[in-house]
């Protein structure tokens, strides 16, 4: 496999269950990121990793947490969503810092929560 | 203070016409980089064209290339001969050197009309 990856491409839950994205990336990048992408709203950063640690969490609330386990792997475990929390999820990968590295993104997973 | 601004939400377009979308920008940093986007109704985000700060050319890309107007902070999209697939949303971004993250506009949703 190539470039960016996300597991599952749609996922649909209820308030009490727990689910959790996976992101695999192929690039060699060192930094991953999870944005949310609202039906009219602007993409939002939700958590940034840079060298598996992460140095952005954009106040998102505790019922999303992340985990890096490695440069190439990033997971959003999820649980007691609210249905607002319905969107497209996307991950991206790109060298840490340095103006000129672009971010490859995954094609999303699209979260319906009922 | 938005970093990123796309001014435009909609636009329709004459298929085989020439399209700008419009992105100004806003930084105090010298060394930066320029990015668009493009997403489909798939959701995926495809990264289009590159911008260097420091460069002194316009980049192109195929049918796209970006008209950097580094004074205005300006970094419009240009796509010539419009195809009915070239209708999706496009983002424009920015990257400052020191920074593990893009930053991104909200986006303007490009209607190729046949």
């Amino acid at each position: 496999e190539t470039g960016v990856t996300q597991t599952p491409r749609h996922l649909v839950m209820g308030m009490t269950n727990k689910k959790s994205l996976k992101c695999e990336q192929h690039l060699g990048h060192n930094a991953m990121y999870w944005y949310k992408q609202s039906a009219k709203k602007p993409l939002e950063l939700m958590f940034v990793y840079s060298l598996e640690e992460r140095v952005e969490n954009n106040s998102v609330p505790s019922r999303f947490s992340p985990e890096c386990p490695n440069s190439s792997h990033l997971f959003l475990h999820l649980h007691t969503l609210q249905p607002e929390d319905s969107a497209l999820y996307l991950c991206a990968s790109s060298q840490a810092s340095g103006g000129y590295n672009e971010q490859f993104f995954g094609p999303g997973t699209r979260l319906t929560v009922l | 203070a938005q970093k990123i601004t796309q001014t435009q939400p909609g636009m329709f377009v004459q298929e085989k016409e020439a399209v700008t979308l419009d992105c100004t920008y806003d930084t105090s940093d010298q060394s930066y980089g320029l990015f668009w986007y493009k997403q489909p109704s798939s959701g995926e985000m495809i990264f289009l064209i590159y911008q260097g700060s420091y460069d002194e050319q316009n980049a192109t890309e195929g049918r796209y290339s970006l008209n950097f107007q580094k004074a205005r902070k300006s970094a419009n999209l240009v796509i010539s001969a419009s195809q009915l697939g070239d209708s999706a949303m496009y983002f424009c971004a920015m990257r400052e050197d020191d920074d593990d993250k893009i930053i991104f506009g909200k986006g303007t949703r490009l209607h190729i009309l046949p």
